[in-house]
């Protein structure tokens, strides 16, 4: 049973348009979030993430959103830039307090020049 | 800070073999998580140690061992490998107290024949 969802394997934007990433888990009990970001040939790069008692989070051109009721989060880039074209994982922390963590299947962004 | 080192970078094994894989976290990082990663499947959680004890572990064979050293450095092993267990296996070094980010290395990209 997958426990954290990216439904869009893929997603192409034009540069300077916004990427908007989607992340849906199942598990309540999940209080914090994290985007992570992967270029071929790499280990998945932090970039930024998301406790449960917020709804969103800001760095620089990336923003996550978090949306409880709806077991949602999202990734907004903006502006998009060549540069970001990777994949994106969120994953979800499994248990407070512990470093055991769930990750979705990942979604592969191509930012467009 | 130097970042996440694993070796070797690429392995090929035969069916039925064992393989250890070695990772050197953050210098000051005390924990050390371990991920497989496959198409399709996204990042599967293997175990996590932390000041050399297991503290976390996924929902992987006992053929999945690993061990932490007083130095925090980590060894994952593998027993009687099997053709699915081609894979790309990260690892990932974390303070292990009070900060979620995980910061992951390179991987080692296995094949099994």
């Amino acid at each position: 049973d997958q426990q954290v969802k990216q439904n869009s394997p893929s997603l192409s934007v034009q540069e300077g348009r916004i990427s908007i990433l989607n992340c849906d888990y199942t598990n309540s009990m999940f209080d914090y979030f994290l985007w992570y970001k992967k270029y071929p040939a790499e280990g998945p790069t932090f970039l930024i993430s998301i406790s449960s008692i917020k709804d969103k989070n800001e760095d620089g051109r990336f923003t996550v959103f978090l949306n409880k009721s709806a077991k949602h989060l999202s990734l907004h880039i903006v502006p998009s830039q060549p540069g970001d074209s990777a994949v994106y994982f969120c994953a979800a922390l499994s248990e407070q307090g512990t470093y055991k963590y769930i990750f979705g299947t990942g979604t592969r962004l191509k930012v467009l020049a | 800070k130097a970042g996440v080192t694993q070796t070797p970078r690429y392995l090929i094994k035969t069916r039925g073999q064992q393989v250890t894989l070695s990772c050197s976290p953050i210098s000051g990082h005390r924990s050390v998580s371990w991920y497989q990663q496959t198409p399709g499947q996204g990042l599967q959680f293997l175990f996590e140690y932390f000041s050399e004890t297991q503290r976390n572990k996924g929902n992987f064979p006992g053929r999945f061992s690993g061990r932490q050293f007083s130095n925090s450095r980590s060894e994952m092993n593998v027993s009687t490998l099997e053709l699915g267990d081609s894979a790309l296996y990260l690892c990932a070094s974390s303070l292990g107290t009070d900060a979620y980010e995980q910061y992951f290395g390179p991987g080692t990209r296995l094949t099994v024949t």
